[in-house]
């Protein structure tokens, strides 16, 4: 089964507005990324949080981690029509390199 | 601005036909990973190599697909024979251990 799990699976807002996205994942981890993917290309790395790190902040974007509760959340603040993207988290266990991903949340950012 | 580049970025074959994809990692990156990714499955890892040995190849179907790192500047994804159901766009990505992977373009493989 699936490491990372997104929630929600899509979501739809308006320009300017504040954009959530969740992660739960199961085993304990090493550090947990968030990804981006635009429609037809590669993954672009936006942001990686380590297990004994609460929150980290990058630009708009703010993540936390909440290893008690095995969660993350990643924030865009004051959105863009050119956030608009799938976004991934990633987890990678202590073992190290090999991360596996959630299914996606894709974000739709209206103009 | 160094990146993963991968080639060809999109290939269409018959079944049967072998499939090679290319991948030339970021220089100074000891890991390389191959990822498929599909609307059905999502993004799944199918091996990946540290210091050009295969380190975890459990996500490949090994009686037609093989992974390898010929040298430290490429690496290879093979398929024979390819299947319809192997249709999906290909990724690799590189890195060092525990830190941020960075992802190629992709391949957009179709098998008719």
């Amino acid at each position: 089964s699936q490491q990372g799990e997104e929630d929600p699976q899509a979501l739809s807002i308006q320009e300017g507005e504040n954009a959530t996205m969740n992660c739960s994942y199961k085993t304990s981890i090493n550090n947990l990324q968030w990804y981006r993917q635009n429609s037809g290309r590669g993954l672009v790395h936006l942001i990686l949080i380590r297990s004994n790190e609460r929150e980290k902040h990058s630009g708009r974007l703010r993540v936390t981690l909440d290893t008690s509760k095995k969660s993350s959340s990643l924030l865009i603040t004051a959105s863009r029509a050119a956030d608009t993207a799938s976004y991934f988290c990633a987890t990678d266990g202590y073992s190290g390199s090999r991360l596996t991903f959630g299914e996606g949340t894709q974000l739709t950012v209206n103009p | 601005d160094a990146r993963v580049t991968q080639t060809p970025r999109d290939k269409v074959t018959e079944m049967g036909q072998e499939v090679t994809m290319r991948c030339q990692p970021i220089l100074g990156h000891n890991t390389v990973f191959w990822y498929r990714q599909t609307m059905m499955q999502g993004l799944e890892l199918l091996a990946y190599f540290r210091n050009r040995a295969p380190l975890d190849d459990s996500g490949m179907p090994k009686d037609r697909f093989s992974a390898e790192m010929p040298d430290a500047t490429l690496a290879t994804l093979k398929i024979q024979p390819s299947e319809p159901r192997d249709s999906a766009v290909y990724f690799c990505a590189s890195g060092n251990r525990g830190d941020t992977q960075y992802f190629g373009p992709g391949t957009r493989l179709t098998v008719l």
